[in-house]
């Protein structure tokens, strides 16, 4: 798998944009990056996933570099029910999701 | 449409008991996984199925933890003579496939513990 590096910890305050990045150096070609979330005392959630170009959906933007060794997920407009522990996760193709520690954040009333 | 559901949602056990853990996966989904999460921690991986293929269980911790999953479907995931650090919370996801840009839908977890 291509290794991902997060923050272990972010604050966002409420309303704000919040910008979560994502090192991905080793990444292959063909790997998508995933992102996912995880609520407290719940199973991951699916955010997001692109591969070259830029995506959003209705939960989320995700950009990511042109060489494609780092990405950042975009919360637009942060609530407090968006505090949760964020995975990025860049599987090799035929291989697992392999889930890191990800990034606690907090978004700040 | 239900979602993954696993049962029980807590499961308290004595140290050298064992135990079953199931998985209901979404209707479909022709892949399915089991994870681990001790407290404070990240996902653990444990082991995935894919259809008829052979499992990859490249992530079970111990000769103690085996799964098996029927039919392509339901999954029992169990471990013999329990230890107290195989307390967690252990997660089952299923996709529909293996291609490219799948999704994992995550069950709600069974709480372990072990006294």
């Amino acid at each position: 798998d291509a290794k991902t590096t997060q923050p272990p910890s972010m604050d966002c305050a409420e309303g704000r944009a919040a910008n979560l990045p994502c090192n991905h150096s080793t990444i292959s070609g063909n790997e998508y990056v995933y992102w996912y979330r995880q609520i407290h005392s719940q199973g991951p959630q699916y955010i997001i996933h692109g591969l070259k170009n830029n995506e959003t959906n209705e939960m989320a933007s995700l950009i990511i570099t042109e060489d494609r060794k780092s990405s950042t997920l975009i919360l637009p407009h942060a609530t407090l029910r968006d505090t949760a522990v964020y995975y990025c996760i860049a599987p090799y193709t035929g291989n697992q999701f392999y889930f890191g520690t990800g990034t606690s954040l907090t978004v700040i009333p | 449409g239900a979602g993954v559901s696993q049962s029980p949602s807590n499961k308290v056990t004595e140290k050298g008991k064992d135990v079953e853990l199931r998985c209901d996966p979404i209707s479909g989904h022709t892949a399915l996984y089991w994870y681990r999460q001790s407290l404070g921690q990240g996902l653990e991986f444990l082991i995935y199925f894919q259809g008829n293929s052979a499992p990859d269980k490249s992530g079970l911790p111990s000769d103690r933890f085996s799964a098996e999953r029927t039919g392509g479907s339901v999954s029992t995931l169990t471990i013999q003579r329990t230890q107290q650090e195989d307390s967690a919370v252990y997660l089952c996801a299923s996709s529909p496939d293996r291609l490219m840009g799948e999704k994992l839908f995550f069950g709600s977890g069974t709480q372990l513990s072990v006294l």
